[in-house]
């Protein structure tokens, strides 16, 4: 079963406007991560935060995690054409293993 | 070259028919994974391998078999495919944490 949820389903906004997305888990982890997947393509990792931290940032990437609310968020600043795809989190757990949410999918309208 | 790659990329078969999926990576890393996305849904694994003698069971194992033929090489067989897995199937391959995806097998059972 998944682990968690993603929110929203689906994301349109106009180019240059920022995007947020959240998922929340049910379990403790290890780390969340958060994956692109463009359509119907593999998918490719963005980035990592530790169950430690509490924010991270990677180019216009920034995520926070919240596990008293066992929640986290992505944000995309300054989105651009090239960032239509859908998001995914993902969860591991002490066995390595990464359980993923439904995803949102992001439209980013020139 | 890609890190992973997968064959076929699109196959149609029939119910009942023999089908491999098969996935290679030059990544160099012990563990690998078999993953199926349905439309509007996450990922969800089917088997995964930590090691050439360590296979183990997923979230959806019934209908599917696997082959770990070696460390780079791990192939994906429906023994007898039946239309519900209809589906697009990915191999994954990580280290301890991140996983870098092929690029898909679109597989379609009539």
């Amino acid at each position: 079963s998944q682990q968690g949820e993603e929110d929203p389903q689906a994301l349109s906004i106009q180019e240059g406007e920022n995007a947020t997305m959240n998922c929340s888990y049910k379990t403790s982890i290890n780390n969340l991560q958060w994956y692109r997947q463009n359509s119907g393509r593999g998918l490719v990792h963005l980035i990592l935060i530790r169950s430690n931290e509490r924010e991270k940032h990677s180019g216009r990437l920034r995520v926070t995690l919240d596990t008293s609310k066992k929640s986290s968020s992505l944000l995309i600043t300054a989105s651009r054409a090239a960032d239509t795809a859908s998001y995914f989190c993902a969860t591991q757990d002490s066995n390595y293993q990464l359980i993923w949410g439904a995803g949102t999918k992001l439209i980013i309208k020139p | 070259d890609a890190d992973v790659t997968q064959t076929p990329r699109n196959r149609i078969t029939k119910t009942g028919k023999r089908i491999m999926l098969e996935c290679s990576q030059t990544k160099g890393h012990d563990r690998m994974y078999w993953y199926r996305q349905d439309p509007g849904l996450g990922l969800r694994l089917i088997y995964y391998s930590f090691d050439v003698k360590d296979i183990n069971k997923g979230e959806i194992s019934d209908g599917y078999s696997v082959s770990r033929q070696a460390q780079a090489k791990f192939s994906l067989s429906l023994e007898s495919a039946i239309p519900n897995q209809t589906a697009l199937y990915f191999c994954a391959t990580s280290g301890r944490e991140r996983q870098f995806f092929g690029p898909g097998t679109r597989l379609t059972v009539l």
